[in-house]
């Protein structure tokens, strides 16, 4: 029972184009929001996170969608580089001491140039 | 400044013996986290310790896991016997204090093969 849920393993997008990566989660008492990049051999870097306070949260080329509702998160990318190439991983908790984060399966990214 | 270090960064076994993965935190970081990454199911926690002190081993699969965290700067995680099921990337993280970003700084890595 994977409480965050990443439903699509892999995107393709061309460079300069718009890449959304989605999130879902199913625990109400999430309240902080992170998404994670990962290159191959390298472990996973912090990208852009939210809090359940906002519904969005930009950050250059990168911005960050929350509905709480619909327990959706997503991440945009504009415009998409060769070099955004990588496995995105969703990350949720509720933001206090004392607990971690939960992550989704992750999404791979692929931009071609 | 040094990041998360994790060693060894490859280790290839037989099923049956013991493994052990080792992690030197972030200086001064309170939080340590050890999360295994498979296709199947991602990147999945198994333990994480707050000042050396375990507070949540609920992911740990089997008996035959276990860590530790003897002082603020080193942990191991230990798998014996271990199963060709082990076969994964164990990922090391740490973080100073939840804060308000939870953001984990992550080490590079042990990736096992277990045949």
């Amino acid at each position: 029972d994977q409480q965050v849920k990443q439903n699509s393993p892999s995107l393709s997008v061309q460079e300069g184009r718009i890449s959304i990566l989605n999130c879902d989660y199913t625990n109400s008492m999430f309240d902080y929001f992170l998404w994670y990049k990962k290159y191959p051999a390298e472990g996973p870097t912090f990208l852009i996170s939210i809090s359940s306070i906002k519904d969005k949260n930009e950050d250059g080329r990168f911005t960050v969608f929350l509905n709480k509702s619909a327990k959706h998160l997503s991440l945009h990318i504009v415009p998409s580089q060769p070099g955004d190439s990588a496995v995105y991983f969703c990350a949720a908790s509720r933001n206090q001491a004392g607990t971690a984060l939960i992550f989704g399966k992750g999404t791979t990214l692929s931009v071609s140039s | 400044d040094a990041g998360v270090i994790q060693s060894p960064r490859h280790e290839v076994t037989e099923m049956g013996q013991e493994v052990t993965l080792r992690c030197k935190p972030i200086s001064g970081h309170d939080y340590l986290f050890w999360y295994r990454q498979t296709m199947m199911r991602g990147l999945e926690l198994l333990i994480y310790f707050n000042n050396n002190v375990p507070i949540d081993d609920s992911g740990m699969p089997e008996d035959r896991f276990s860590a530790k965290m003897p002082n603020a700067s080193f942990s191991t995680l230990k798998i014996q016997p271990s199963e060709p099921r082990d076969s994964a990337v164990y990922f090391c993280a740490s973080i100073l204090d939840r804060g308000v970003t939870g953001e984990l700084f992550f080490g590079e890595g042990s990736r096992l093969t277990v045949l």
